[in-house]
């Protein structure tokens, strides 16, 4: 059964770069038809999509965020990973990985895991 | 700020059917599959729901899913205590090409 577990630091400083990896086990990325993602969740707040990238390693992202971001896939092929720089305040939430029938379609996630922006 | 619009919250008691709508657009829902999704407080959302009506294996058929135009609807059927929770709907927006969830709606078991 295919899982998904985020993993990074729960700390960021402002201004620097928030870096995490979404270990998939049970499975692998490739080769595979599925896209892989990441959503995140401000504290108290609903959804907000930051991007995908796809089986082939063509990305998408959220365009509030685009020029802030990068997600690629490790070459063991097992994990995939999200950086997002210059971060602020605004950036605190709580960070999901997932896996993507299509781009529109997160049926695996990850558990989650929180980040804050802070000094 | 959210292109789909859901109300805030419902409730119901044990055994009643509560809907949930989702309002967007022509560029979202109205012309791309709707996507429901459960949040249980702490926990990753669940999908419910995918392509307007179509329910992943292990999800109870008291959860259906349906889609007029540019609106959607969520409807729990037999509501139980394990129903109390967070619901999502997405779409993709061809307009500002994302991914857009729905502002959520709080499911209270009375």
């Amino acid at each position: 059964q295919l899982q998904l577990q985020e993993s990074g630091p729960g700390l960021v400083r402002p201004s620097e770069t928030l870096s995490l990896t979404c270990i998939v086990s049970g499975g692998s990325i490739s080769p595979s038809r599925y896209y892989w993602g990441w959503i995140r969740q401000p504290p108290g707040e609903g959804l907000e999509w930051i991007g995908g990238i796809s089986y082939t390693e063509n990305t998408y992202y959220n365009p509030s965020l685009k020029s802030r971001v990068t997600i690629s896939v490790d070459m063991s092929r097992t994990q995939f990973s999200l950086k997002l720089y210059s971060v602020t305040a605004a950036d605190t939430a709580v960070y999901y990985c997932a896996r993507g029938g299509d781009l529109d379609y997160m049926d695996v996630w990850g558990k989650g895991t929180t980040v804050t922006v802070s000094s | 700020q959210s292109v789909l619009t859901q109300p805030p919250s419902t409730s119901g008691t044990p055994g009643q059917r509560v809907t949930i709508s989702c309002s967007g657009s022509s560029s979202n829902i109205g012309s791309r599959y709707v996507y429901w999704y459960q949040q249980v407080p702490g926990t990753a959302p669940k999908v419910l729901i995918y392509r307007n009506n179509q329910r992943p294996s292990g999800v109870p058929d008291r959860f259906s899913g349906s889609k007029s135009g540019t609106s959607a609807s969520l409807a729990i059927s037999g509501l139980r205590s394990e129903d109390e929770a967070d619901y999502f709907c997405a779409a993709w927006d061809d307009n500002l090409n994302e991914l857009v969830f729905g502002t959520g709606t709080k499911v209270t078991v009375l």
